[in-house]
């Protein structure tokens, strides 16, 4: 059974730095590339950074590029997001998520609040 | 990418079908030769589940009344007879090009 299970949510102050991780396991988590989507409150879903299956290759949205680092550890079978120079408008639930042209699997999302 | 859907709200009937409609700005089709299309379900409080993947490969446990098709730019899901449970925010996404982009979500809700 495919689990992503995540942490490192929280409330943080505009401009401060917060770090989420993804522990995934039921799966050959080596194989898959790996991608992290936010979604604010009661808005839609945004793919936000997404990372290769080897972690060689990264992607990131614009808005987030220069502030946000995905990587990925092929041994633990983890999945970082390390946000910097964070704003209010990156409040929003950031799942994990198995795929990156083919999304699968989600994990249960994290709740990021950016707030003063 | 622009992945635009309609409609945004779909007021259903119980036992009655339903179709959304996703249409992009560029093709999907990827250098492989494959279409990278998928449909998401959102239910309240949930997060989401994927339903359909390369346009119309339904995911396993996925009910077979959900159905999807489409080509190129223009694609839809359809529901052949709505149920209880298929309440929630249905979304079109597209793994082609970066950034990978999806549809603004239609909420499927009773009457």
């Amino acid at each position: 059974e495919v689990q992503l299970l995540q942490s490192g949510g929280g409330l943080i102050q505009p401009g401060g730095s917060l770090r989420l991780s993804c522990a995934a396991s039921g799966f050959t988590f080596r194989s898959w590339g790996m991608t992290w989507v936010r979604q604010a409150p009661g808005k839609g879903l945004e793919c936000v950074a997404a990372v290769s299956m080897s972690g060689g290759s990264t992607d990131y949205a614009d808005y987030v590029k220069g502030r946000f680092i995905i990587s990925r550890d092929n041994y633990k079978n983890t999945l970082d997001l390390q946000m910097n120079n964070l704003r209010v408008e990156d409040t929003a639930i950031y799942y994990c998520v198995q795929g990156t042209t083919v999304p699968a699997f989600w994990g249960p999302g994290t709740l990021v609040t950016v707030s003063s | 990418v622009l992945m635009t859907q309609s409609p945004l709200s779909l007021p259903v009937t119980l036992g009655q079908p339903a179709s959304i409609s996703c249409k992009s700005n560029q093709s999907l089709v990827y250098s492989d030769g494959d279409t990278y299309l998928t449909w998401f379900q959102q239910r309240p409080g949930q997060s989401p589940r994927r339903l359909i993947y390369k346009v119309s490969n339904r995911d396993s446990g996925v009910p077979d009344r959900f159905s999807g098709s489409g080509s190129d730019t223009d694609f839809t899901l359809k529901i052949s007879r709505v149920e209880a449970e298929d309440v929630g925010v249905y979304y079109c996404f597209q793994g082609a090009h970066w950034p990978r982009t999806f549809g603004q979500g239609t909420k499927v809700e009773f009457k």
